[in-house]
């Protein structure tokens, strides 16, 4: 088994202000996704990155960065944080990239809060 | 690009009736796989199920969905509904190259005693 661990676990941040939410994972899995979840809205994907020092862009790239300089490790970057935003952020991480039928496994999120 | 499709927002039944959740697909990619994630309140989602084959019932935990890639659709269903199954349900889909997953706008099941 594995854990993925999402720090901080509550974030709030000033209007303008540039945020990093940080995320750890000990399964040794390849790829690694930054989502962004809002009620309604379902999971929407930011980043994910398939191996060590690799991003790519998802549907909701704009606005933030990411890095990946482990592979155990996965940062996100809002760049500025736009007022009264309030939203919950998932990392996951799978295993071997290439696979259709792998289980996403999700950390306990970061509630980011923008005032 | 792939879209998963989840019409109902909210389901509100009584402990003890049938469950259906509706799923539906669109996506190039003739062999997709298609999941079904849970998350409880205040915990992260979780896979509940998963399929690729075409027409095979699949079952986990009292839940069973089917994959019809005739009418792109992959129902999650349940005979009896559990005060503990309530919960924020999310149908995904993964084709292609396999490393996007992308979800729909989740169901939340409410089941009263």
């Amino acid at each position: 088994g594995g854990i993925i661990t999402q720090t901080p676990k509550f974030l709030i941040g000033q209007e303008g202000q540039k945020l990093t939410l940080k995320c750890q994972q000990n399964f040794n899995h390849d790829t690694m996704y930054w989502y962004r979840q809002d009620s309604g809205k379902g999971l929407r994907l930011i980043y994910y990155s398939i191996t060590e020092n690799d991003l790519q862009k998802g549907d909701l790239s704009e606005g933030y960065d990411a890095s990946r300089e482990k592979k155990s490790s996965f940062s996100l970057t809002v760049t500025s944080a736009q007022k009264n935003e309030m939203a919950v952020f998932l990392c996951a991480s799978r295993r071997d990239w290439g696979t259709s039928a792998e289980t996403l496994y999700f950390g306990s999120g970061t509630r980011l809060t923008v005032l | 690009g792939d879209s998963v499709t989840q019409t109902e927002g909210l389901v509100t039944l009584t402990e003890g009736l049938p469950v259906m959740l509706n799923c539906t697909y669109q996506t190039i990619y003739s062999n997709p796989f298609l999941f079904w994630y849970v998350q409880h309140l205040n915990e992260s989602p979780r896979l509940l199920l998963k399929s690729f084959t075409d027409n095979k019932r699949t079952e986990h935990q009292g839940f069973h969905a089917t994959l019809h890639k005739s009418s792109s659709s992959f129902h999650l269903q349940k005979s009896s509904a559990q005060l503990s199954d309530s919960a924020l349900y999310y149908c995904a889909l993964s084709g292609g190259m396999g490393y996007k997953l992308t979800f729909g706008t989740g169901t939340s099941l409410l089941v009263d005693p």
